[in-house]
């Protein structure tokens, strides 16, 4: 079955840093990937997603590119922010175009310090 | 609503108990989803409803968990007979068929 692995936190970096969160799939087809993100005290927000092989989604300067070859999805951020401090799970779709359940990785705690 | 609207935020309730937890998606949306969120099992799927398709319950761990979903709209999460391995954050979501998924603030269920 379709499975997310997504490196163990917590991660703890200080203010400006880059940030790296691993995340790599197992799916039969082609999912689309995502990664989301739960600030303390609040739901699971989309942070961005890609639907195809060698698509790039970003958002608030967060960037991860689909890579099928390695069936990677990794997160980076060139300088983190304390605000940025917050869970993040990467997740795939195991049907692209249509709706279908989600399958999500353990998740990764960032502590962003000043 | 602007968002998916969970009821209630936090349930507390004792072992061997009822509980309902309700779900109200974002207008239109026609898929909706229910995940469990629990420590050590992190974001669990526990069942998925399509427009009047037969619902996907490949993720409910027993059958004390039930969902059923009326009108299309708003559903309801049952579980019967509480354990304290029940204790986690119930999540319900919703989206379009090709579109993202939007996730509620959660219920927070402690059986105690």
């Amino acid at each position: 079955g379709d499975s997310v692995t997504q490196m163990e936190g917590p991660v703890t970096l200080s203010e400006e840093a880059f940030l790296t969160i691993n995340c790599t799939y197992t799916a039969t087809g082609y999912p689309s990937l995502f990664w989301y993100v739960q600030y303390p005290g609040e739901g699971l927000q989309l942070l961005l997603k890609a639907t195809k092989a060698d698509d790039k989604g970003s958002n608030k300067g967060f960037e991860a590119t689909y890579r099928k070859e390695t069936t990677s999805f990794h997160l980076e951020k060139g300088s983190v922010q304390v605000s940025d401090s917050a869970v993040y799970f990467c997740a795939l779709s195991g049907l692209t175009g249509t709706a279908s359940k989600l399958t999500f990785g353990t998740g990764t705690r960032l502590q962003v310090t000043l | 609503g602007a968002g998916v609207s969970q009821s209630p935020s936090n349930k507390v309730t004792e072992k061997g108990k009822d509980v309902e937890l309700r779900c109200d998606p974002i207008s239109g949306h026609t898929a909706l989803y229910w995940y469990r969120q629990s420590l050590g099992q992190g974001l669990e799927f526990l069942i998925y409803f399509q427009g009047n398709s037969a619902p996907d319950k490949s993720g409910l761990p027993s059958d004390r968990f039930s969902a059923e979903r009326t009108g299309g709209s708003v559903s309801t999460l049952t579980i019967q007979r509480t354990q304290q391995e029940d204790s986690a954050v119930y999540l319900c979501a919703s989206s379009y068929p090709q579109g993202t998924t939007f996730f509620g603030q959660g219920t927070r269920l402690t059986v105690v």
